[in-house]
């Protein structure tokens, strides 16, 4: 099946840092989404994507849907402390749309 | 506006024991999810339904059985638990690409 690669698993950044993850595969979608997954919750949407090269901000936080299709970036700038904890790529996993594959996750964690 | 609803939170099972995780939504969702998360494996899905009385394998389906008897509500069963389905449940609604998920059930079977 597909397989969406994050990376890098885990980071370990200071409060006001900029944060750079990707999420890969070897298919081409047509959506990708990013979830972010606080401590002992469920994972909430942050961004979709829809169209290969676009840009999309929610906040501090900013998404870009891959040129080829087969990747997306995720950053978040000037990082605070509740932007810690796990955030998930994902994407379609047919043409229906109905069920998703997501990422391994990237594990956010801020030094003091 | 209470979203996804998990019940309930936390549950320890002994193996052979069975019982039934119980998934509401009040966002008028034709799909419903089940997923289960382990430590280093994201999400996988488990059991879905596009629409009151349907359901369908995902990924990992083997222990575990499903219903939608009620648009609202999907049930996710263990029949006979292992001590290999010690993991973080989570139940999800939605439409197109976008689900909305529950808080989480956390089982660990003895």
């Amino acid at each position: 099946g597909q397989q969406l690669n994050q990376s890098p698993q885990s980071m370990f950044i200071q409060e006001g840092e900029d944060v750079s993850m990707n999420c890969t595969s070897s298919s081409i979608f047509n959506t990708w989404l990013w979830y972010k997954q606080d401590p002992g919750e469920g994972p909430v949407l942050l961004i979709a994507l829809y169209k290969a090269g676009e840009l999309t901000s929610n906040g501090r936080l900013t998404a870009q849907f891959g040129i080829t299709r087969k990747d997306s970036f995720l950053n978040i700038s000037a990082s605070i402390p509740s932007d810690v904890g796990i955030y998930f790529c994902a994407a379609p996993q047919n043409f229906g749309n109905e069920k998703l594959t997501f990422g391994t996750g990237t594990r956010l964690t801020i030094i003091p | 506006n209470a979203g996804v609803t998990q019940t309930p939170k936390f549950r320890v099972l002994k193996t052979g024991q069975s019982m039934t995780l119980l998934c509401a939504q009040d966002m008028n969702h034709e799909y419903m999810y089940w997923y289960r998360q382990d430590p280093g494996m994201g999400l996988r899905l488990i059991h879905y339904s596009v629409g009151e009385g349907t359901t369908a394998k995902g990924e990992v389906p083997d222990g575990y059985n499903v219903s939608r008897l009620k648009k609202q509500n999907f049930l996710l069963g263990l029949e006979s638990a292992a001590p290999s389905q010690t993991s973080v449940y989570f139940c999800a609604s939605g439409y197109g690409n976008i689900q909305y998920f529950g808080a989480g059930t956390r089982l660990s079977v003895l």
